[in-house]
């Protein structure tokens, strides 16, 4: 498809398990960001990519958290040791550098349980 | 600091009747974006509408104008002629293009329109 793909689109996991979320932006564009979105806010920003390097990852909250972008196309969200607080949707977002709109994908509804 | 303001939780309009919905941003970059994104119950985030910071027209997309005030920093949303598929949360989001070139976005505005 031409949109934004992330998969899963629902993952329950215990808590203390490892997750990996799977983002694969619109083919060309060389940003590529994560949020965060609890029920009823707005996204919070975890990381953004241009290309394959992480150009702004000051919105991880701890060291649990990881990104990469090894080949700058798709992207992996990785969460170590799940907390109950870590449950959200976890949106991903691309765009073309330097400008333009971001393009959402569906999100990764995430439940620690 | 927060970026982007939007004082409005909750806002009920009447059908067929227009709508602003609040946006004010905080910034020190000369050059940025300002977005609007519509996000109904299903979840997906629409893009609405863009307005770039020297643009010196306000942005419209056919009910959709951004009423931008560069001095106030204040980019509102006018929706016209509502609809009942306008119900949904809205989210103002910030683009600084000399900082780093993320999107922040505001708390959002739930939007509500009666028939």
């Amino acid at each position: 498809g031409a949109g934004v793909s992330q998969t899963p689109s629902n993952k329950v996991t215990e808590k203390g398990k490892y997750v990996e979320l799977r983002c694969d932006p619109i083919s060309g564009h060389t940003a590529l960001y994560w949020y965060r979105q609890s029920l009823g806010q707005g996204p919070e920003f975890l990381i953004y990519f241009q290309g394959t390097g992480a150009a702004d990852d000051s919105g991880l909250p701890n060291d649990r958290f990881f990104a990469v972008r090894p080949e700058g196309s798709v992207s992996t969200l990785k969460i170590q040791r799940t907390e109950r607080g870590d449950s959200a949707v976890y949106l991903c977002a691309s765009s073309l550098q330097g400008a333009g709109e971001a393009f959402f994908g569906q999100g990764t509804r995430l439940t620690v349980v | 600091a927060q970026k982007i303001t939007q004082t409005q939780p909750g806002m009920f309009v009447q059908e067929k009747e227009a709508v602003t919905l609040d946006c004010t941003y905080d910034t020190s970059d000369q050059s940025y974006g300002l977005f609007w994104y519509k996000q109904p119950s299903s979840g997906e985030m629409i893009f609405l509408i863009y307005q770039g910071s020297y643009d010196e027209q306000n942005a419209t997309e056919g009910r959709y104008s951004l009423n931008f005030q560069k001095a106030r920093k204040s980019a509102n949303l006018v929706i016209s002629a509502s609809q009942l598929g306008d119900s949904a949360m809205y989210f103002c989001a910030m683009r600084e293009f000399n900082y780093g070139q993320n999107f922040v976005f505001g708390p959002g505005t739930r939007l509500s329109v009666l028939p």
